[in-house]
């Protein structure tokens, strides 16, 4: 069966300090991934997709980045973190079209 | 472009009775519909989803989800709720091409009383 693995569970960090949250799954290949966002109290808000090696779509823009080095591990990344980037992060994968997606435990990430 | 609305921010139940959770969308094809539940400080979990077909879709838990293209909603309904069953509750579309992206709705909190 498949898993979706993501960390670290949380994280504090100070303001202007680097970032990188890691995503893997198991048990499939070729899978769609995406890096989500979640404020508090709010919805989720899709800040990446990747369809494949080496292919990232941006879908807001931001502070952050995202790569996907192997087929099945995505990374979201930051340079200088800012206040705002604090929330709740979560992964997720699915199989294609016409598949639902799956997600990861997510990362709660407080920035000081 | 796709949305959706989930019109109660906040619901309060008491414990085995019937619920029923609103949700709305806009599409501008035969959408994907989803249903999923996060309870605090998790991922989300899938509960039920729409492709094609019947249009009632029974999930996980013991929920169901109906889908009215008139109405353009799917809402999700459990005739008796149990106390974990408290949790968010978010209603999604999602594209049938490419990627696939999912748009989410704001959630509905669901709490149960005793």
């Amino acid at each position: 069966s498949q898993t979706i693995h993501q960390w670290p569970a949380t994280l504090v960090q100070p303001v202007g300090s680097p970032l990188s949250l890691e995503c893997t799954v198991e048990g499939t290949s070729n899978p769609n991934l995406y890096w989500y966002r979640q404020a508090a109290g709010r919805g989720l808000q899709l800040l990446f997709y990747s369809v494949g090696i080496g292919q990232i779509s941006s879908e807001v823009p931001q502070n952050l980045s995202a790569s996907r080095p192997q087929d099945r591990q995505f990374i979201l990344s930051s340079k200088k973190l800012l206040l705002s980037d604090s929330g709740f992060y979560l992964c997720a994968w699915s199989g294609g079209s016409n598949q639902p997606q799956h997600f990861g435990d997510g990362t709660r990430l407080s920035i000081l | 472009a796709q949305s959706v609305t989930q019109p109660d921010i906040h619901i309060t139940v008491s414990e085995g009775a019937s619920l029923e959770l609103r949700c709305n969308y806009s599409y501008g094809a035969t959408p994907y519909l989803f249903w999923y539940v996060q309870s605090p400080g998790q991922g989300l979990q899938l509960l039920l989803k729409y492709f094609s077909g019947d249009t009632l879709v029974q999930g996980i838990k013991g929920f169901e989800a109906e889908f009215k293209r008139s109405q353009s909603s799917f809402n999700l309904r459990k005739p008796s709720v149990h106390w974990s069953d408290a949790a968010e509750y978010f209603c999604a579309v999602g594209s049938i091409q490419g990627a696939q992206k999912l748009v989410f709705g704001q959630g509905t909190r669901l709490t149960i009383n005793p």
